[in-house]
């Protein structure tokens, strides 16, 4: 059974300092590894896609990472801002063979940039 | 385009009371899913549609909860008998089919909080 870990759960810091969010994932055998943003009682918005023959994606200020062989992905944001303040989150698709690419989700990071 | 889009966003309901929820999806989109998310944390898979044809149904749906895309356009989802447990907000995603899975990206809409007292 997959199970998507993000740590940590929360994470607060000064405006203008670069951070890493983390993700860990059980089960390697994915297709791709997907992170979202959510602001508070809104959806979520996509952020970036890494496909299983990806190692990095970069949209922005914003680069995610993958290793599949130790289950682990990481976003990193560069000069943080004020405006990046929400719950960012990983998440990656299980298909057992149908035509389902249903999402596993992690908890997610609640992510506060203090001006 | 115009994005999935929800209604109603909120929802208040008493506990036995029966709701009904609607998606629309981008124009063209044969994938549509709906998700619970509840407080704290990640969405948990609900229903996935392709075209008009429901292909799987989490554990997670009980026999109070339907959900229908009946022209393989809009979806709804239905809970009957509501219960306290069902308050959570209920997302739905939608993706064109392309025949690349491994590119798939679900785009979601503002979701449906649902408070059951």
């Amino acid at each position: 059974k997959q199970e998507v870990t993000q740590i940590p759960a929360a994470l607060s810091v000064p405006e203008g300092e670069n951070l890493v969010l983390n993700c860990s994932f059980t089960d390697s055998a994915i297709y791709n590894l997907q992170w979202f943003r959510q602001d508070p009682g809104k959806g979520l918005t996509s952020l970036l896609l890494i496909q299983s023959s990806q190692r990095e994606q970069t949209s922005g200020r914003l680069n995610a990472s993958l290793d599949k062989s130790s289950g682990r992905s990481t976003l990193y944001i560069a000069a943080s801002q004020p405006g990046d303040s929400a719950t960012y989150l990983c998440a990656v698709p299980m298909n057992y063979g149908g035509a389902t690419n249903k999402l596993i989700f992690g908890t997610g990071t609640l992510l506060a940039v203090q001006p | 385009d115009t994005g999935v889009s929800q209604n109603p966003r909120h929802k208040i309901t008493k506990r036995g009371q029966n709701v009904t929820f609607r998606c629309d999806p981008i124009s063209e989109h044969n994938r549509l899913y709906w998700y619970r998310q509840t407080l704290g944390q990640g969405p948990e898979f609900l229903t996935y549609f392709q075209n008009e044809a429901q292909l799987e149904k989490s554990r997670l749906l009980s026999d109070r909860f339907s959900a229908e895309r009946p022209k393989g356009s809009f979806s709804t989802l239905e809970i009957q008998r509501t219960e306290q447990g069902d308050s959570a907000m209920y997302l739905c995603a939608s993706s064109p089919l392309d025949g690349t899975s491994s590119r798939e990206t679900q785009y979601f809409g503002p979701g449906t909080r649902l408070l059951v007292l």
